[in-house]
């Protein structure tokens, strides 16, 4: 079945370091593939997304490169800022006859320290 | 912009008891779902649900879990006889149609089960 690895965390980093967050996949098809973000007391939101290979998705200054080769989907940001801090979440959507099942990685805790 | 909202935001019930978790979805999307997440696990998916009844289940949706759409806006998760393993983060999403389509999280119920 679809599966999702994430890098283990906790991570902690410095203001204005530079973040990565590796995410692997095992997928059937075709998947479209999803970061989202969880901030303290709150729900699950949409940090990104890319749909097929080759394609980069990107917001507030995140970034993740959808890499078939590699089934990987890694996060990226050039400075993160305390504001960052978070639960961060690697998910995937198969294609196919699914309808809409997410599988999401374990998530990775996000400290940023000033 | 349009938000999924949840019902209530904490519920606290005895084991054996039937709770009912309510979700508005976005007003213009046709497909709704329910995750849970156990503190410290991944995020699993429960079931999706499109044109009045359900389009997939995973393994833990058994017996003891319903879904409904009592109207038009309301989406519900009912747990006949609440186990302590129940006790977890539910969030409801909701998406314009299935496929690729990015769904939208609610910010959970989080239910505990004594």
């Amino acid at each position: 079945g679809d599966s999702v690895t994430q890098m283990e965390g906790p991570v902690t980093l410095s203001e204005e370091a530079f973040l990565t967050i590796n995410c692997t996949y095992t997928a059937t098809g075709y998947p479209s593939l999803f970061w989202y973000v969880q901030y303290p007391g709150e729900g699950l939101q949409l940090l990104l997304k890319a749909t097929k290979a080759d394609d980069k998705g990107s917001n507030k200054g995140f970034e993740a490169t959808y890499r078939k080769e590699t089934t990987s989907f890694h996060l990226e940001k050039g400075s993160v800022q305390v504001s960052d801090s978070a639960v961060y979440f690697c998910a995937l959507l198969s294609g196919g006859t699914s309808y809409g099942k997410l599988t999401f990685g374990q998530g990775t805790i996000l400290t940023v320290h000033p | 912009e349009p938000e999924v909202t949840q019902t209530p935001s904490h519920q606290v019930t005895q084991m054996g008891q039937e709770v009912i978790l309510r979700c508005v979805p976005i007003s213009n999307h046709l497909y709704f779902y329910w995750y849970r997440q156990i503190l410290g696990q991944k995020v699993e998916f429960l079931v999706s649900f499109y044109n009045n009844e359900i389009s997939e289940k995973s393994e833990i949706f058994d017996d003891q879990f319903s879904v409904e759409r009592p109207d038009g806006s309301n989406f519900t998760l009912k747990i006949r006889s609440t186990k302590l393993e129940d006790s977890a983060m539910y969030f409801c999403a909701s998406s314009v149609s299935s496929g690729k389509e990015t769904q939208y999280f609610g910010p959970g119920t989080r239910l505990l089960v004594l």
